[in-house]
C-alpha cells in the first residue's frame, strides 16, 4: 500500500507569490490534515479535512487555505507569501474516525523556501 | 488548552545503551491519547508508539516502551538497546477526545534530537 505522497518535495518562491502544495493520502483514508514545521515554532496544526469538508482549523491567517477532493486528495494554498512562511509543510492522513488511538500517517513533506 | 513539554533539546547516547526521552503533558480532558513520532533527516514523521489515557498497562512496541504516569502527567519514551539508526528527532504528541466529530489534530512538543554514538 502506497504511503502519503506530497508534491513537490522542494519549492522556492519569492515574497508576494502564491503556492499550492499537494497531498495524496493512503488509499482508503478519508481524513487529511496539514502541519507547518519551523525551527522557531515547531509543529503547528493548520487544518484538517474529512470527506471534502474542513473539520478543524488552526490559528493561521486567512492566507492559508486548503481543500479536499472527492478522491480524498488535498491541496493547501498560501497566498501573498511572506518570508516567515518558509517551512516544512507536512500532510498526514488517517481513516478518519473519532478514536483517540487512531494514528496519523505522514508524508515526507514539502520544503518551502520564500526569498 | 492542551500542551506538551519536552525538556531535552538534545541527547547523546552510546550505542546499545537504553535511553529515556521525557514528555509531560497538560490537558483538562479525561480521554486522550499520547503518541511518539520519530522524524529522521528525511522529514517524514514515523509513528512509534501510542498510549491511551485509560490504558492501565504501559504500551510497548518492540524496542520502544512508554512509561505512562498519569498522576504526574508524564509519558516518557524508553528505547532499549539503542542503534545508530535511532538518531533522529523525537516528538511527543497528544490528541484529546473530540467534542465534535473530527479529532485529527495532534498537539506536538518541541522535540528531542537524539544522537547515537558508535
Amino acid at each position: 500500500k502506497a504511503g502519503v505522497t506530497q508534491t513537490p518535495r522542494y519549492l522556492i518562491k519569492t515574497r508576494g507569490q502564491q503556492v499550492t502544495l499537494s497531498c495524496s493520502p493512503i488509499s482508503g483514508h478519508r481524513s487529511v490534515s496539514w502541519y507547518q514545521q519551523t525551527p522557531g515554532q515547531g509543529l503547528q496544526f493548520l487544518f484538517e479535512y474529512f470527506s471534502e469538508t474542513q473539520r478543524n482549523k488552526g490559528n493561521f491567517p486567512g492566507r492559508f487555505s486548503g481543500r479536499q477532493f472527492s478522491n480524498s486528495r488535498s491541496e493547501m494554498n498560501v497566498s501573498t507569501l511572506e518570508l516567515g512562511d518558509s517551512a516544512l509543510y507536512l500532510c498526514a492522513s488517517s481513516p478518519g474516525t473519532v478514536l483517540t488511538n487512531e494514528k496519523l500517517f505522514f508524508g515526507s513533506g514539502t520544503q518551502l523556501s520564500v526569498l | 488548552a492542551q500542551k506538551i513539554t519536552q525538556t531535552q533539546p538534545g541527547m547523546f547516547v552510546q550505542e546499545k545503551e537504553a535511553v529515556t526521552l521525557d514528555c509531560t503533558y497538560d490537558t483538562s480532558d479525561q480521554s486522550y491519547g499520547l503518541f511518539w513520532y520519530k522524524q529522521p533527516s528525511s522529514g517524514e514523521m514515523i509513528f512509534l508508539i501510542y498510549q491511551g489515557s485509560y490504558d492501565e498497562q504501559n504500551a510497548t512496541e518492540g524496542r520502544y516502551s512508554l512509561n505512562f504516569q498519569k498522576a504526574r502527567k508524564s509519558a516518557n519514551l524508553v528505547i532499549s538497546a539503542s542503534q545508530l539508526g535511532d538518531s533522529a528527532m523525537y516528538f511527543c504528541a497528544m490528541r484529546s477526545s473530540p467534542s465534535n466529530f473530527g479529532n485529527e489534530k495532534l498537539t506536538f512538543g518541541t522535540g528531542t534530537r537524539l544522537t547515537i554514538i558508535p
